[in-house]
């Protein structure tokens, strides 16, 4: 199976625009969660999709937006960007079956590296 | 609040050594700990996970211990190699109540080297 995978891979904008990142989970997969990772905060979630829903968010502001189609590819929007957005975003795609031994495995793409100049 | 702290930040073994990496949570009802391994310009990858039923998982040279009453856990990487370098995350998730999501919690990373 094909992993995860995730565009763009490297991204440079300016203050105050808006950026848009794609994820395309393991095929099969109908959860979808970001996470944002910076050398000072580490490893944060975002939020957590699944079949179209967003189930979970984390502490980040309302500019932080995303969604899921219903090939369970999910998008993630930052509006207003600021400096400190700089970050490597990471989708993760897991089975999200309510029932099962591995439910909660979390599979990791590469990453999008977001510049803010 | 939740959090996983782990410790050290960094680690230096010698080739052929064992390396112990630590982590200590706060929140009881966390029932799921995987260990990812994060090389430089990658994602991170799953390693080896636990449930806090157990004490110990093995999976090849990596090894989980859990201490439950502690609220500990660790990873042993036994026979350290060169390629092993690289920034290992604890983490820890727990089902949100009715929702059926999972949220991990991770600690700040330890960077590996093993030296020749």
């Amino acid at each position: 199976k094909a992993g995860v995978t995730q565009t763009p891979r490297y991204l440079i904008k300016t203050r105050g625009q808006q950026v848009t990142l794609s994820c395309s989970p393991i095929s099969g997969h109908r959860s979808v969660s970001w996470y944002q990772q910076t050398p000072g905060q580490g490893l944060q979630f975002l939020f957590e999709y699944f079949s179209e829903t967003q189930r979970n968010k984390g502490n980040f502001p309302g500019r932080f937006s995303g969604r899921q189609f219903s090939n369970s590819r999910s998008e993630m929007n930052v509006s207003t960007l600021e400096l400190g957005d700089s970050a490597l975003y990471l989708c993760a795609s897991s089975p999200g079956r309510l029932a099962g031994a591995l439910q909660e495995t979390q599979y990791f793409g590469p990453g999008t590296r977001l510049l803010v100049l | 609040q939740q959090q996983v702290k782990q410790s050290p930040q960094s680690l230096i073994v010698q080739k052929g050594g064992i390396s112990i990496i630590n982590c200590a949570y706060e929140n009881t009802a966390f029932d799921y700990f995987p260990w990812y391994q994060q090389f430089p310009g990658k994602g991170p990858a799953l390693l080896i996970a636990i449930r806090p039923d157990v004490s110990e998982k093995k999976e090849g040279r990596f090894t989980i211990s859990f201490n439950k009453s502690a609220k500990q856990f660790s990873l042993h990487i036994m026979d350290s190699q060169p390629g092993d370098s690289a920034t290992y995350f604890c983490a820890a998730s727990t089902r949100r109540s009715g929702a059926g999501s999972y949220q991990l919690t991770f600690g700040k990373g330890t960077k590996l080297s093993v030296i020749p």
